[in-house]
């Protein structure tokens, strides 16, 4: 079955308490991204990957740290976790947008991670 | 003002009701992506389009790029289209998000 998983799906942690979360996809996807989701401001994109050992900054890239080592994983590292990190957290792939390869077309998103620092 | 806006933000229906969501947006896009967020927070993708009209089962989704403005369309309402769907554009080298419209479907 196509699909992203993420891991935890769940997670309370702590300020400052290194933290790591997992996408992998299956899809052969060149393209993937992070995103957030937050009440009242809709989702917003973190970090995102053309290729292996591309990455580019989002929107709201502070505090974070992404890999992209191998073609279908794209983890997530909070170094110092603080509490305005708490949220709704996507993963996605894509590769084909309407004019070809693209990280901006149909969007295939992971189930999400729900991250509360306290 | 948000790049994005949906409305209404929230719609309630009865079971066959005929839905309208609409999204305007005021950038400059290559594509309007439209998704759902079911209840327990996964999304999916439901329709990619630049232009014109797109169909899928009961789904519809059109697009007016001079009026810069999308709608979704739910034919014959049910319970299970109960959902957050979210309108999303591509401008330059990122996707936009609305903060979504909330459906609720009552038998």
């Amino acid at each position: 079955e196509a699909q992203v998983t993420q891991n935890p799906r769940y997670l309370i942690t702590v300020t400052g308490k290194k933290l790591t979360v997992t996408c992998s996809q299956n899809m052969n996807h060149e393209y993937m991204s992070w995103y957030r989701q937050d009440p009242g401001l809709g989702l917003r994109q973190i970090y995102y990957s053309m290729n292996v050992e591309v990455t580019d900054k989002g929107d709201v890239p502070e505090g974070y740290k992404v890999s992209r080592k191998e073609k279908r994983n794209f983890p997530l590292i909070l170094e110092s976790p603080s509490p305005n990190q708490t949220s709704l957290y996507f993963c996605a792939s894509s590769s084909e947008g309407l004019a070809g390869p693209s990280p901006w077309g149909e969007q295939f998103f992971g189930p999400g991670t729900r991250l509360t620092v306290l | 003002k948000n790049e994005v806006e949906q409305s209404p933000q929230n719609l309630t229906a009865q079971e066959g009701e005929f839905i309208t969501i609409n999204c305007s947006y005021s950038v400059g896009i290559s594509a309007l992506h439209w998704l759902q967020q079911h209840p327990g927070g996964g999304i999916v993708s439901l329709f990619m389009l630049s232009s014109g009209k797109k169909k899928h089962g009961r789904l519809i989704a059109t697009i007016n790029i001079q009026e810069k403005h999308s709608s979704l369309h739910i034919t014959a309402s049910h319970p299970r289209d109960s959902a957050v769907y979210i309108c999303a554009v591509h401008n330059t080298d990122k996707l936009i998000f609305g903060t979504g419209t909330r459906l609720q479907v009552f038998p």
